[in-house]
């Protein structure tokens, strides 16, 4: 049962566009969101979070948007460099308790 | 200061075997994570610990178990590995109890069983 879905496993952009990543989420408990990047042969490394009782967060060139009504979240950003290239996963969880993952999105930034 | 670190980077096992992966997180952190990536994947979670005891189990059988050190370093084990179970192991550390808790992983232990 995937709690997490990220339906497009995949995205290219030009570089300087905005790319867009999207993530749905089934379990309404879920109460506080992630956002990692994973390049090949590395970790997932943390790139911003937001918790349900706000709606965005912004950091820098990423700005994560929540709408809880819907259960979908989204990833922004602006603007997209070819270093961005990497597998996005989203993650989520009920207070305190383990973090459910997507499947990922492969973005691709073409210069 | 150090990030997670995982050893070994690479493992090839054959079926029935059993093998354990080790861990040691931030300095400072008190909670260990383990996670089973298969390609194609996300992240699945597996235990939890915090202050070396279990703080979650995910839906893994009981062959996987893990164990957590007074030193908050920790290890994953897994028994009668079948061809399943090869995989991306990711470990990942946190300062658990914050509401705006983040997971730091690990480079992951790639576990192949032929």
């Amino acid at each position: 049962d995937q709690q997490v879905k990220q339906n497009s496993p995949s995205l290219s952009v030009q570089e300087g566009r905005i790319s867009i990543l999207n993530c749905d989420y089934t379990n309404s408990m879920f109460d506080y969101f992630l956002w990692y990047k994973k390049y090949p042969a590395e970790g997932p490394t943390f790139l911003i979070s937001i918790s349900s009782i706000k709606d965005k967060n912004e950091d820098g060139r990423f700005t994560v948007f929540l709408n809880k009504s819907a259960k979908h979240l989204s990833l922004h950003i602006v603007p997209s460099q070819p270093g961005d290239s990497a597998v996005y996963f989203c993650a989520a969880r009920p207070f305190t308790s383990q973090f459910y993952f997507g499947t990922g999105t492969s973005l691709t930034v073409i210069p | 200061d150090a990030g997670v670190t995982q050893s070994p980077t690479h493992l090839i096992k054959t079926r029935g075997q059993q093998v354990t992966l080790r861990c040691s997180p931030i300095s400072g952190h008190k909670s260990v994570s383990w996670y089973q990536q298969v390609l194609g994947q996300g992240p699945q979670f597996i235990f939890q610990y915090y202050e070396k005891e279990e703080r979650g189990r995910g839906n893994f059988p009981d062959r996987f178990s893990a164990r957590q050190f007074p030193n908050y370093s920790s290890e994953l084990n897994v028994n009668a590995l079948l061809l399943g179970d090869s995989a991306l192991y990711l470990c990942a550390s946190s300062s658990l109890g914050t509401a705006n808790e983040k997971l730091f992983f690990g480079s992951g232990t790639q576990l192949s069983v032929l």
